[in-house]
């Protein structure tokens, strides 16, 4: 089975605070996404990668930025964490035009 | 810009029973590829069923089937003899097969099923 892991369930950080969200797969995917969920508006995409060190913006990017320095790790970094970022992400992969997500971080920025 | 809409934000039904979930796209594109993902409580989302836009016939797994009417860009979620464990929130998502397949989702639609 494919498997997709977020580093944390819940994290609550103070604003201002440089905020990292790791993502590990183990399927050898080549593309990864960074979503935020929020209620009443769906998924978000923020970033997607299509390769190592390879990266575009996705709709919402502002605020954020990501990391990929192995293909099976994706970061997301919040460099000033702000109240609006408070939210659910969610971490995929995809092969085959199916994508795999992950359990989810729920950060709460005070 | 492609665009996802789900009229239907919350939906309940009786176990054993049928319900449909809504989905509206907008696209000018001819190949792309629709889908319902789940999200129970708590848990991952997971794929439910996956329509090609190239294919007519309506995709089917287990108690689940689309009905896809690509002319009017209407790709519906049947779910027969509803379970308790289909309570979840469902989500339709498009995508195009290029771009290392970006996919657009819709707002959601939280469904319970009653015992």
């Amino acid at each position: 089975d494919v498997k997709v892991t977020q580093s944390s369930r819940y994290l609550v950080k103070r604003t201002g605070e440089k905020v990292f969200l790791e993502c590990v797969q183990d399927m050898d995917h080549e593309n990864m996404f960074w979503y935020r969920q929020d209620p009443g508006l769906g998924l978000r995409l923020i970033y997607f990668s299509y390769d190592v060190k390879m990266k575009e913006k996705g709709d919402i990017p502002e605020g954020y930025s990501v990391s990929r320095e192995k293909k099976e790790r994706f970061s997301l970094i919040l460099e000033s964490a702000s109240t609006n970022q408070t939210s659910m992400y969610l971490c995929a992969s995809r092969y085959n035009y199916e994508q795999y997500f992950g359990p989810g971080t729920r950060l709460t920025v005070t | 810009a492609q665009t996802v809409t789900q009229s239907q934000p919350e939906m309940s039904v009786q176990e054993a029973e049928t319900v449909t979930l809504s989905c509206t796209y907008d696209t000018s594109e001819s190949n792309y590829y629709l889908f319902w993902y789940k999200q129970p409580p708590s848990r991952q989302m997971i794929l439910v069923i996956r329509q090609e836009a190239y294919k007519q016939q309506n995709a089917t797994e287990n108690r689940f089937s689309v009905n896809f009417q690509k002319a009017a860009k209407s790709f519906s979620l049947k779910i027969s003899d509803s379970q308790l464990g289909d309570t979840a929130m469902y989500f339709c998502a498009f995508m195009k097969p290029a771009n290392a397949g970006k996919s657009t989702f819709g707002d959601g639609t939280t469904l319970t099923v009653k015992p």
